[in-house]
């Protein structure tokens, strides 16, 4: 069964601090995609990235930088020189072969940066 | 790039009535929607999965007679909330896949439904 754990509910930051948000995702599958999304207060969600499990590479972009270890199953979020319009939640998702495109949300982590 | 329309954004209805959500992709086509609830300051949970031209698949513990689905076109899907309840309060937001495979899923705005 699927399951992705952000362990932190709440982060507040000061702008232009840095800010990680942690992933740590169970599949049986070999093949998976782990995907980042933002949702303001707005309510809609923004999609920021999508890995499949065969690309370990790290990315940036921007601002925002992914880690993906797969040795430790772990998806972390990490945004550079936050700003007040970084604040929103942020959630983790996974979706494997077997569930096809249903996504397993994590709980979700706030993040809040203070001016 | 690919925009998935979500109506009505937000809803008041009184209890025992039924309020229908619609969920259009714009410019792709797409033969499976999904449809997910959070309740205030939670995660996101997955209630179905709309099936263009064939029955909605129910994640366990949603009632199907409850959540009416339908996927009449390659389009639109539609979520009808049937008499609906206080405790059907709660934010509905839809996704479709564009193309074939894990490609990234395109959210929906969202609709805030209120059952007074």
């Amino acid at each position: 069964a699927q399951k992705v754990t952000q362990a932190q509910t709440e982060i507040s930051v000061v702008e232009k601090e840095d800010v990680t948000l942690d992933c740590v995702y169970e599949t049986r599958d070999t093949t998976y995609y782990l995907f980042w999304y933002k949702q303001p207060p707005s309510g809609e969600l923004v999609f920021l990235i999508r890995r499949n499990s065969f690309d370990e590479q790290n990315e940036i972009s921007g601002r925002y930088s992914w880690n993906f270890q797969k040795s430790t199953s772990s998806f972390n979020f990490t945004i550079t020189a936050s700003q007040v319009v970084d604040s929103a939640v942020y959630f983790c998702a996974l979706s494997d072969k077997a569930a096809g495109n249903k996504l397993t949300f994590g709980g979700g982590t706030r993040v809040l940066v203070k001016p | 790039g690919a925009v998935v329309s979500q109506h009505p954004s937000r809803v008041i209805c009184k209890s025992g009535t039924s309020v229908k959500i619609e969920c259009r992709s714009l410019d792709f086509q797409a033969t499976t929607m999904f449809w997910y609830r959070q309740f205030p300051k939670q995660s996101l949970m997955l209630m179905a999965t709309s099936n263009e031209g064939s029955k909605a698949t129910y994640e366990q513990g949603v009632e199907k007679d409850k959540f009416l689905i339908n996927h009449a076109s390659l389009t639109l899907s539609t979520l009808t909330v049937t008499s609906a309840h206080p405790e059907d309060s709660s934010f509905y937001i839809c996704s479709a896949n564009q193309g074939m495979g894990n490609s990234p899923l395109h959210f929906g705005n969202g609709t805030r439904l209120t059952v007074t």
